[in-house]
């Protein structure tokens, strides 16, 4: 059973701060992993995508992969209150021609002002 | 259109009921996908489609059907609704052909079977 495993939180950090999401995975062959931004009541957002071991930066978000670990970060730099939201990671699988995504039940992140 | 469209918002349902939630793409994407979501359960895929005339079962599938006669199209139905079956219900879609994963949600469907 392939399975992605997040913290479900709620993690709490003040306004300004860095927030630091976690994710690990269990399938060592996954190439593909994503982090999704969930507001409540509304769809998931694509916010970050990652194939190579390292760190990938778009504006305020950082993610960041070690495969070796089988570990997956989002880094959110200077969070602000429209930050608070739930953080889903996803994880690419291939089975024979189907390509899905195995799915963590999420990280929800609250930014005080 | 532009994205991923779902009809209706919202819909309160007796059980026994069929119902067909509606879901269309304009963005070409091969791949389309329905979840369902539910609190402490997070998302779990109930049928996909890769491509135009094919689909596939999830890990949730019963009671559930689909059809994917074109491309931009992917309905969902229950043929006799549950009350289990209440949820918040994603259309989501891909480009496969480009290989990636990504995956782009439509803005869900809220289901109340009584």
């Amino acid at each position: 059973q392939k399975e992605v495993e997040q913290n479900s939180g709620p993690l709490s950090v003040p306004e300004g701060a860095i927030a630091s999401l976690n994710c690990t995975y269990s399938d060592r062959g996954s190439q593909s992993f994503f982090w999704y931004r969930q507001y409540s009541g509304k769809s998931p957002e694509l916010i970050m995508s990652i194939y190579s071991n390292g760190d990938k930066e778009d504006g305020r978000f950082t993610a960041q992969l070690n495969k070796a670990s089988q570990y997956v970060s989002l880094l959110i730099r200077d969070s602000q209150p429209s930050d608070s939201a739930t953080y889903l990671c996803a994880v690419g699988t291939n089975a024979g021609n189907n390509r899905k995504l195995i799915w963590g039940l999420g990280t929800s992140l609250a930014v005080n002002p | 259109i532009a994205g991923i469209t779902q009809a209706p918002t919202s819909q309160i349902l007796a059980a026994g009921r069929r119902m067909t939630l509606r879901c269309t793409q304009d963005m070409r994407h091969n791949a389309m996908y329905w979840y369902r979501q539910d609190l402490g359960l997070g998302l779990r895929l109930i049928h996909y489609s890769n491509t135009a005339g094919t689909t596939g079962k999830g890990e949730v599938p019963d009671g559930y059907s689909v059809s994917r006669a074109n491309t931009d199209d992917f309905p969902l139905t229950l043929a006799s609704a549950v009350p289990s079956q209440t949820s918040v219900y994603f259309c989501a879609s891909s480009d496969q052909g480009r290989g990636g994963h990504e995956q782009f949600f439509g803005p869900g469907t809220r289901l109340t079977v009584l």
